[in-house]
């Protein structure tokens, strides 16, 4: 089983600011088959990114992905208030499909 | 409108059984591997479990923790896919949500079905 690990746990930043958050796996994720997904209170998480840099529809472009391997980020260039969620990171391209523990991205 | 709609949760006592729905409107729901997720309260997003398509022979997984209790099925005649789980466990108690694969993640997702096991 492919282990995702997220740091950091909880980032502190102000609207308008770039967070990055990365996301370790215990072995090489084939293909690229990263996503990231982002959830807010009360409702289901939201496809942002898969493929490890390829946005879903509907995305804003301030949300890109990168990385290959064991080593992937997602970054939000500028921050807006309704990006403040919890991040979570996933891989699909090995059983059983794997997430990471999320990030928290609360307002400063 | 891409929409799934989960029903079918509620109260379960320990060793129960409970049989989720998942219904679809808006695609082609039999082209699509299915997938279950689950989220305890407080908690991460923990995968349940996948459906494939008819044309990889509607094969099923699951995680190791559910497999040999919970069972995957789909009816694409009604554009649903269904959770069937036995023997529930007090740490079963999650909402558990319906997810499409689409061309790279899962791009659509249900509202999400509570479900929780106490006695």
């Amino acid at each position: 089983e492919i282990v995702l690990t997220q740091s950091p746990g909880t980032l502190s930043l102000s609207p308008g600011e770039r967070a990055t958050l990365s996301c370790r796996a215990s072995q090489s994720v084939s293909s690229s088959y990263l996503a990231w997904y982002q959830q807010k209170p009360g409702q289901a998480p939201r496809l942002l990114i898969y493929g490890a840099s390829s946005r879903a529809t509907g995305i804003p472009d301030r949300f890109s992905g990168s990385g290959s391997g064991t080593d992937f980020t997602l970054t939000i260039s500028r921050l807006e208030p309704e990006d403040f969620a919890v991040y979570y990171c996933q891989q699909y391209g090995s059983s059983p499909v794997t997430f990471g523990q999320g990030t928290k991205l609360e307002i400063k | 409108e891409v929409q799934l709609v989960e029903s079918g949760g509620g109260l379960v006592q320990p060793g129960g059984s409970l049989r989720l729905s998942c219904a679809a409107s808006g695609f082609t729901f039999s082209d699509h591997y299915m997938d279950w997720v689950r989220q305890a309260p407080g908690k991460g997003l923990e995968w349940v479990g996948r459906t494939r398509n008819k044309a990889n022979s509607y094969t099923t997984e699951y995680a190791a923790s559910v497999k040999g209790r919970f069972t995957i099925s789909r009816d694409d005649s009604k554009n649903s896919l269904y959770l069937q789980m036995n023997s529930l466990k007090t740490e079963d108690t999650a909402v558990y949500y319906c997810a499409r694969l689409g061309g790279g993640g899962m791009d659509v997702w249900g509202q999400g079905t509570t479900v929780t096991v106490s006695s």
